[in-house]
């Protein structure tokens, strides 16, 4: 069936560099999608979405990028903290309410 | 205010006895779901009720799974009997309406189940 993943499943990056999580969806129809960040003993905590259509949306530190024409999706982390240390997955929106999430990258920050 | 609860945090067991988990949704939150995260994937949707209703349940194993919220609010999850693989994190989450945006979705810290 259609799935949502993950180019890479771990990622490290010095503390205050960029970082940037990339994620590949095989769903065309979908339109809304979501990333997550999830910490060690937590449950998942929402960060950014983007409709299909809009190619770039912006939050706080955080920027979603989604290229319709190769299905994928990219979360950009600026200037990255210690606090960013988790694992992040993308989520597709099925319907509703559906989450569909891939596999997830862990994101490590180096001091 | 009061996020997700789960309980227990932590269960260990041997395969084919029985489990069950608990749920206390965020405060007037009229969906629930139960999602399956085993290690190194993301969560997976097992059931998803609104009020006392089921709204699907493609994905739950129904032959051992079961999950019930009779008063609309908390939530029963069950697995009988339990196997080797279902040892997973189970996840609850909550949101104030099934229409709505999916970030409106709150997770609760999860259940981590071991079977041995």
């Amino acid at each position: 069936g259609e799935s949502v993943g993950l180019h890479l499943p771990t990622l490290s990056v010095q503390e205050g560099d960029n970082s940037i999580i990339n994620c590949a969806y095989s769903n065309s129809a979908s339109d809304y999608f979501i990333w997550y960040k999830q910490e060690s003993g937590k449950g998942p905590q929402f960060i950014i979405d983007i409709r299909s259509n809009m190619d770039k949306r912006q939050g706080q530190r955080v920027t979603v990028l989604l290229n319709k024409t190769v299905k994928h999706l990219s979360l950009q982390i600026a200037a990255t903290q210690p606090g960013d240390s988790a694992v992040y997955f993308c989520a597709e929106v099925e319907g509703a309410q559906k989450l569909v999430f891939g596999q997830g990258t862990r994101l490590t920050i180096n001091p | 205010e009061a996020g997700v609860a789960q309980s227990p945090r932590y269960k260990i067991i041997e395969k084919r006895q029985s489990v069950a988990f608990w749920c206390n949704p965020i405060s007037g939150h009229a969906t629930l779901y139960w999602y399956q995260q085993i290690l190194g994937q993301g969560p997976k949707l097992l059931i998803q009720f609104q009020n006392n209703g089921v709204v699907d349940d493609s994905q739950l194993p129904k032959d051992r799974f079961s999950a019930e919220r009779l008063k609309g609010v908390d939530s029963t999850l069950k697995i009988q009997p339990a196997k080797l693989e279902d040892s997973a994190v189970y996840l609850c989450a909550s949101s104030t309406h099934p229409q709505a945006l999916a970030d409106t979705q709150y997770f609760g810290p999860g259940t981590r189940l071991t079977v041995l």
